[in-house]
This record gives structure tokens, sequence and C-alpha cells, in this order.
């Protein structure tokens, strides 16, 4: 079966834009999480959505939004983008109740310039 | 919060010997413990996981152990090969209730290289 899907691969913005990453996850999972991961914190937890609606945040700024749609397709959102959001944003999927075992897709790896 | 240290954070062996990578955990309400293997370009690929109500699990080459009253869990790789090179991750989660998962809380990693 599929994976988690993740658009765009790469991307390039500049500060003080807003960007938007989509993650289809596996047919059937219907809880998405989304992490970030650089070099120095790591993968840091955002933010899980289950059921179109937003369980449990990360400690990110409110500049880090998200949300879920009825086919449990999520899209993640940043405002204002800083230098410091370069980093590699990673979905991952699940399904409800299994105690965490995600799959991840391959990324979004942002670039802020 | 949770905090997980992982240890070592790089790892260099040569094919066939064996590796193993420590990590510990504060949260003692955690009771999920997998295991990520990334490859470079690519997400965390879960190699293998454990619960709380369980000591050991063994998958061929790969085995973890928990101790629940030291709060450490190990990742055990025997005979290594090249294609095992990659970064792997520890995590801890509290699991999951009504539907929804817990946050996985990584360690920072650890890089292995299997030397031909």
């Amino acid at each position: 079966k599929a994976g988690v899907t993740q658009t765009p691969r790469y991307l390039i913005k500049t500060r003080g834009q807003q960007v938007t990453l989509s993650c289809s996850p596996i047919s059937g999972h219907r809880s998405v999480s989304w992490y970030q991961q650089t070099p120095g914190q790591g993968l840091q937890f955002l933010f899980e959505y289950f059921s179109e609606t937003q369980r449990n945040k990360g400690n990110f700024p409110g500049r880090f939004s998200g949300r879920q749609f009825s086919n449990s397709r999520s899209e993640m959102n940043v405002s204002t983008l800083e230098l410091g959001d370069s980093a590699l944003y990673l979905c991952a999927s699940s399904l409800p109740g299994q105690g965490n075992g995600y799959t991840f897709g391959s990324g979004t790896r942002l670039t802020v310039v | 919060g949770e905090n997980v240290e992982q240890h070592p954070s790089t790892l260099s062996v040569q094919e066939g010997d064996s590796a193993v990578i420590k990590c510990t955990y504060s949260d003692s309400a955690s009771n999920y413990f997998p295991w990520y293997k990334q490859e470079l370009g690519k997400g965390p690929q879960l190699i293998i996981d454990i619960r709380s109500n369980v000591g050991e699990k063994k998958d061929q080459r790969i085995a973890v152990t928990l101790n629940k009253t030291a709060k450490h869990f190990s990742l055990h790789i025997t005979e290594t090969q090249p294609e095992d090179s990659a970064v792997y991750f520890c995590a801890a989660s509290k699991g999951s209730s009504g539907g929804s998962n817990y946050k996985l809380t990584f360690g920072k990693g650890t890089l292995l290289t299997v030397n031909p």
C-alpha cells in the first residue's frame, strides 16, 4: 500500500513569507502528527490531529498551525517565516489507539533565506 | 515533560560485529518505546518497538531490551552489515488515549557506521 506522502519535497521561501505543507496519510490511518527535524534540536513534536481535531500540541509559537480534513489529509502552515524555521518537516500517520506505531513520510525540506 | 537521552552519538563497527545503542527516559508514565532508522534523504523508519509490559523483543538481527525500574532501554544489532549504516533514534511515549496518540519524544540520534 502507498506510504505517507508529503508535498512538496523541497521548498525555498523568504523571511516573512508563509508556507503550507501537505501530508496524505496511509489509507485508513486517521491520526496524523507533524515533527520538525533540525541538526541542533533533533526531532521535535509540533502537533497531532485525529478526527479533524488537534489533540496534542508541542512547544512551538502560534505561527505554526495545522488542520486535518475529513479524508484525514493534513496541512501545516507556518506564517511570518524566520531563518530558524529552516528544517525538515516530517508527517507521520498511524491507526488510532495503536500506541504510536507511526509511519513517517520522507518530509518537506524547507529553507528560509 | 519527558526527556530521552541517547548514547553514543556516533558508533563505528566492523561488519559482522554487534552494535548497542542505549537510551534513558525520565517519565515513568511512558509505556511505548520505538526505535527508528533514518537513511539519508528519507524519513525515519520504524524498525522495532517495545511496550512496558515486555522486557525484551527480538526480530531477526535486531533486539530491544527494556528495564522499567532503571528507565533504560537498548537496541542491539547483531551481525551488522554495511546496509545497517544510518542514524538510529530511540523514542518514548505514553501511548494512546481515546484514539489519539501521545507525542513521541526522541533521543538525539546515533550515527552508526558499519565498515566492510
